[in-house]
């Protein structure tokens, strides 16, 4: 069964401190990795996703196969970082997500 | 624009009466999805539908039904709410086939149920 775990439910740095959200999965196939954001009073949308390997607003994620890991990371955490973050994970070939149950990020001054 | 809309955005009711959330794209995406969001459990899946007349459970289905008559609409009904069905509600999009797709998302419907 595919599993998505995020075991920080809140996350608090200092503006300019680095960030590092945790996920971790569990699935028997090749997955599809994603990162979701949810800033205040907004709709979900996607950060990133693993087989772009881009780097969004400073983020970056690496897929770790052999510690089923997903971890979001940011060198210089900003105020406008502070949000809500998912991972997500879908199988190959399908469009079905599994999400994380979240981390709540608060970037303070 | 591209955009996932829900109606209504908040709706207050009783236990008991019928109740229907309604979902729309305009990206032509063949697969849609609803999903309910909980404090400290994340989003679980209700229903989704790969395409017109076919929809399957998600991990969450009961109390609830879909349908999906067209390509474009995929409302999600609650035919007897009851409170524990109170919940932050998502519809969402995407294309389909191989590949690592983006799902698009409404902007949630808050459900309160009394």
């Amino acid at each position: 069964a595919q599993r998505v775990t995020q075991p920080e439910k809140l996350l608090s740095v200092f503006k300019g401190a680095p960030v590092e959200l945790k996920c971790n999965y569990s699935y028997s196939g090749s997955p599809e990795l994603f990162w979701y954001v949810q800033y205040s009073r907004q709709r979900l949308q996607l950060l990133l996703r693993h087989i772009s390997r881009e780097s969004i607003k400073g983020f970056t994620a690496d897929l770790n196969k052999g510690e089923t890991s997903f971890h979001l990371k940011k060198p210089f955490a900003q105020e406008e970082d502070s949000a809500m973050y998912y991972c997500a994970l879908q199988n190959t070939g399908f469009q079905k997500l599994v999400f994380g149950t979240g981390t709540r990020l608060l970037v303070s001054p | 624009e591209a955009q996932v809309t829900q109606n209504p955005r908040y709706l207050i009711t009783v236990t008991g009466k019928k109740l229907t959330v309604t979902c729309s794209q305009n990206m032509n995406h063949e697969y849609m999805s609803w999903y309910r969001q909980d404090p400290g459990l994340g989003l679980r899946q209700i229903y989704y539908s790969m395409n017109v007349e076919v929809t399957d459970k998600g991990d969450v289905p009961e109390g609830y039904k879909v349908s999906r008559k067209e390509k474009r609409n995929f409302p999600l009904i609650l035919e007897s709410p009851s409170p524990n069905q109170t919940s932050l509600y998502f519809c969402a999009s995407s294309s389909t086939g191989l590949g690592a797709y983006e799902q698009y998302f409404g902007p949630g419907t808050r459900l309160t149920v009394t």
